[in-house]
């Protein structure tokens, strides 16, 4: 199946400092990524749909201004967390919406100390 | 967006098969059933989907209701590997569907040696 990438795998930093997160295609391109948040022993929850070359779709409750998502090519999509706090460790997974389905990055776990 | 009702957990022996069911009595006849699996610390990887016949591939069998209000993930032999949890998914298909997977609790699958 397709390939979906993320990097970096894990990441520490102190409060109040932002982190960027790559989620890229890796054998095909993608005009739509999703970028999902997962709690320990939750599920996952869906923070917004990026689109290639135009503004993300945030869902309910997700702070845009917080969570910057940009999706500057077809194999490419960012969320940087500014600012974060000790709440927002988490793991952070992408996906990527291909022809012949939908491909989940690894996912990246973040931890604010 | 429909939803599904899985069981939280199932326990099954090594090398068993496996029948983890799916209630999704809202389901529209536009939605697709998807399973999803989720080692732990890693993104979801896909099992299988179908709409409205059986469907078989070389990791699993979806067995849908004839009223498509439910279905079956049929694990033919179960590994210690596959131990994970499994989401049961409703994604609408068409030209308006942005394609998001919506992810509930999920059925966290046991496999004892």
């Amino acid at each position: 199946g397709a390939v979906v990438s993320q990097h970096p795998s894990w990441v520490i930093c102190k409060s109040g400092t932002s982190v960027k997160i790559e989620c890229r295609s890796l054998d095909f391109q993608a005009t739509t990524m999703f970028w999902y948040r997962q709690f320990p022993k939750q599920s996952l929850m869906l923070m917004a749909t990026s689109n290639e070359g135009s503004k993300a779709t945030y869902e309910q409750g997700v702070e845009k201004d917080k969570f910057l998502i940009n999706h500057a090519s077809l194999t490419l999509s960012t969320l940087t967390v500014t600012s974060a706090h000790p709440e927002d460790s988490s793991f952070y997974i992408c996906s990527a919406r291909a022809l012949q389905g939908q491909y989940f990055g690894p996912g990246t776990r973040l931890t604010v100390l | 967006d429909a939803k599904t009702t899985q069981p939280n957990s199932m326990e099954s022996n090594e090398e068993e098969p496996v029948h983890l069911p799916c209630n999704h009595s809202t389901i529209s006849g536009t939605d697709y059933i998807h399973w999803y699996r989720q080692l732990p610390s890693q993104g979801p990887e896909y099992v299988i989907h179908g709409l409205t016949s059986n469907v078989n591939n070389r990791m699993a069998s979806l067995a849908i209701a004839e009223d498509r209000k439910s279905s079956t993930l049929i694990l033919h032999r179960a590994t210690l590997r596959d131990a994970a949890v499994y989401y049961c998914i409703l994604r609408p298909h068409g030209s308006s569907n942005t394609g998001k997977l919506i992810f509930g609790q999920g059925t966290t699958l046991q496999v004892k040696p």
